[in-house]
């Protein structure tokens, strides 16, 4: 079985400019997180799917940021337009419905914001 | 709201000597605890995790923890550290959510076993 998948594994973009990360889940798992590490920070939560709906976007940073899951499947983040501070790596999660299950991550997008 | 806090942002071992990771949390409500482990180039992976129950936590790779309530610490610990074991792994709490997924996870600590 696939586990979670983030693509580009790697984006540098200018400021000013749009970057879409996109994150495929385990197949079947409705409930999907985004969360993003600034260098030297914590991983912090950014926002919770179930299915297509945003749960929880309680960690979303600003406007700059949308985060879409069109179908229940793979979700995208856009940033939009990307600033200095949006440098960090982009983690994305998945878990099954249903109670207290574990979430499995992906292995990250690094953003780099020149 | 809950904090997680994790004591040496690095630490440095032998192979074949004790492996200990601190993590103290704070929660407004009992906690469910976790530890990740981050290898190179990989994502979080599991270690362990605490939810109800008997408070010693046996994981993969002969790791444990220890949830202690009245000390609110959730440390890591290995008897015997191996090379394979380097890595940075992060402790995380469940910040009350429907499910275990929305975490708040500790500055992460990064392991160095030396041979």
């Amino acid at each position: 079985e696939a586990g979670v998948t983030q693509f580009p594994s790697h984006s540098v973009i200018e400021k000013g400019q749009t970057v879409t990360l996109r994150c495929d889940p385990i197949s079947g798992h409705d409930n999907l997180y985004w969360y993003r590490r600034v260098m030297g920070k914590e991983i912090k939560f950014l926002l919770h799917f179930v299915k297509e709906s945003k749960q929880d976007e309680s960690g979303m940073p600003n406007n700059r940021f949308l985060a879409e899951r069109t179908g229940g499947t793979y979700s995208t983040l856009k940033v939009q337009p990307a600033e200095l501070e949006d440098s960090g790596v982009y983690f994305c999660a998945s878990s099954q419905e249903g109670g207290y299950t574990e979430a499995f991550f992906g292995q990250g997008t690094r953003l780099t914001v020149v | 709201a809950q904090s997680v806090t994790q004591l040496g942002s690095h630490v440095s071992v032998s192979e074949g000597a004790l492996v200990l990771l601190r993590c103290n949390y704070s929660s407004s409500v009992p906690p469910y605890l976790f530890w990740y482990v981050q290898y190179p180039n990989q994502g979080l992976q599991l270690l362990l995790k605490y939810t109800t129950g008997a408070t010693l936590v046996k994981g993969i790779n002969g790791f444990e923890a220890e949830f202690k309530k009245s000390e609110t610490s959730f440390h890591l610990t290995k008897p015997s550290a191996h090379m394979s074991d380097a890595a940075e792994y992060f402790c995380a709490v469940n910040a009350g959510g429907t499910s275990y997924g929305k975490l708040t996870f500790g500055q992460g600590t990064i392991l160095t076993v030396h041979p």
